[in-house]
């Protein structure tokens, strides 16, 4: 069965340092794994997505995430946090082709602070 | 609309109302899931709608919880006899096609239910 683990619940950094937020997946296939924000009373939205293509995934407001089979790892990294980048993020693995749902499976979730 | 909407965005229900929850899915979007979020968790899937048809209700926690799209457009999570444990946000997202494991969902804001 797919699996994500997100390996931190809580991150803080300083605004204008480097933001990581890791996540480990687990799957028996080529999986499709994506980044998602959720900001206080708003909505889940898209940062970035992998679908097998390129490895490093460029998404919005500066993030990236890269894709490492051998570690089975997509972490997410941004060279400059914002105080607006301050929310809580998701990563996430879909259903295999063939199960015929495409569910989301989702981490436990990190939230990020940013300090002044 | 432009994206996906819920209604009502905040719930109270004494323990043991029956109450329901609306998603407006983005105009044409063939497919239409139903999450549950736990405070300081992940969404976990509940139910997976293509058009009218649920082709998944294996999230679905127990029998007082029921789903239906009966035109393939808005969809409406039932809830009866809430209990306690009920208390979520309770997401609703959509697909604009039959849905493959690499697609976006968009998410629409969630409606907070709150069990007393």
């Amino acid at each position: 069965a797919q699996s994500v683990t997100q390996l931190d619940s809580h991150v803080s950094v300083s605004e204008g340092t480097p933001v990581l937020l890791r996540c480990n997946y687990s799957s028996s296939y080529s999986p499709s794994l994506f980044w998602y924000v959720q900001h206080p009373n708003k909505g889940l939205q898209l940062l970035l997505k992998y679908t097998s293509a390129a490895t490093l995934v460029k998404g919005i407001n500066g993030f990236e995430a890269e894709f490492k089979k051998s570690e089975t790892s997509f972490h997410l990294t941004k060279p400059s946090a914002h105080m607006s980048d301050a929310a809580e993020y998701f990563c996430v693995v879909s259903d295999p082709p063939g199960s015929g749902t495409y569910k989301y499976i989702f981490g436990t979730g990190t939230r990020l602070k940013v300090l002044a | 609309g432009a994206g996906v909407s819920q209604s009502p965005r905040y719930k109270v229900a004494k323990r043991g109302q029956d109450v329901a929850l609306r998603c407006d899915p983005i105009s044409g979007h063939v497919s239409l899931f139903w999450y549950q979020q736990a405070l300081g968790q992940g969404p976990e899937f509940l139910t997976y709608f293509q058009n009218e048809a649920q082709l998944d209700k294996s999230g679905l926690p127990s029998d007082r919880f029921f789903a239906e799209r009966p035109e393939g457009s808005v969809s409406t999570l039932k809830i009866q006899r809430t209990q306690q444990e009920d208390s979520a946000v309770y997401l609703c997202a959509t697909i604009g096609g039959g849905a493959r494991n690499t697609d976006t969902q968009y998410f629409g804001p969630g409606t907070r239910l709150t069990v007393l």
